[in-house]
């Protein structure tokens, strides 16, 4: 079985601009979450979607936005980018179910220049 | 506000050795808890998913233990491998400002040396 998949794996991106990463979930699993990883502030959540909805949502400030598509798929978009933002996106893909056991991609990097 | 602690940030040791890793909660109003390992540069690799009404989870040289009451699970390595190396992160599952979400301590990072 296929893991989560992200892409792209790394991007380079300037002040100001705007963003969009991509997360295929595993086959079966319907719930995507999303993760923002930094040095100094560790692993943060940011939102997670299930059935095309967003069902839960972490402390990011607007700029931060994504949605899910009817196949699962889920795409995160950050608008006008500040240095800030650079930092590792980590997406998760979990069957919606008691066990909420979350299965991680590899990521992508962001630099923001 | 759920937090998670784990202590040391970091462990250095020779191989062969068993090992605890520890982790902390604040709020034992907990769904899960959930053990993963990170590689350098890489994304999460699940270990473990104890939940809330479990007391531990076995996989190979790995147990995982949870007491609820006391804020507290562990991570036992046995017999430990130079492949063991990497950071280890406890997350619990918890509801927090009207959303369900997972927390995530700092990690701490293992060196096995051979």
């Amino acid at each position: 079985k296929a893991g989560v998949t992200q892409t792209p794996r790394y991007l380079i991106k300037t002040r100001g601009q705007q963003v969009t990463l991509s997360c295929s979930p595993i086959s079966g699993h319907r719930s995507v979450s999303w993760y923002q990883q930094t040095p100094g502030q560790g692993l943060q959540f940011l939102f997670e979607y299930f059935s095309e909805t967003q069902r839960n949502k972490g402390n990011f400030p607007g700029r931060f936005s994504g949605r899910q598509f009817s196949n699962s798929r889920s795409e995160m978009n950050v608008s006008t980018l500040e240095l800030g933002d650079s930092a590792l996106y980590l997406c998760a893909s979990s069957t919606w179910d008691s066990s909420y056991e979350q299965y991680f991609g590899p990521g992508t990097r962001l630099t923001v220049t | 506000k759920q937090e998670v602690t784990q202590i040391p940030a970091a462990l250095s040791v020779p191989e062969g050795e068993n090992l605890v890793l520890n982790c902390s909660f604040t709020d034992s109003a907990i769904y899960n808890l959930q053990w993963f390992r990170q590689d350098p540069g890489k994304g999460l690799t699940s270990l473990l998913l104890i939940q809330s009404s479990q007391r531990e989870q076995t996989s190979g040289r790995l147990n995982a233990s949870l007491d609820k009451s006391s804020g507290r699970s562990t991570l036992y390595i046995a017999a430990s491998q130079p492949g063991d190396s990497a950071t280890y992160l406890c997350a619990v599952r918890v509801t927090q400002g009207g959303s369900e979400k997972l927390v995530f301590g700092k990690g701490m990072k293992l060196t096995v040396n051979p």
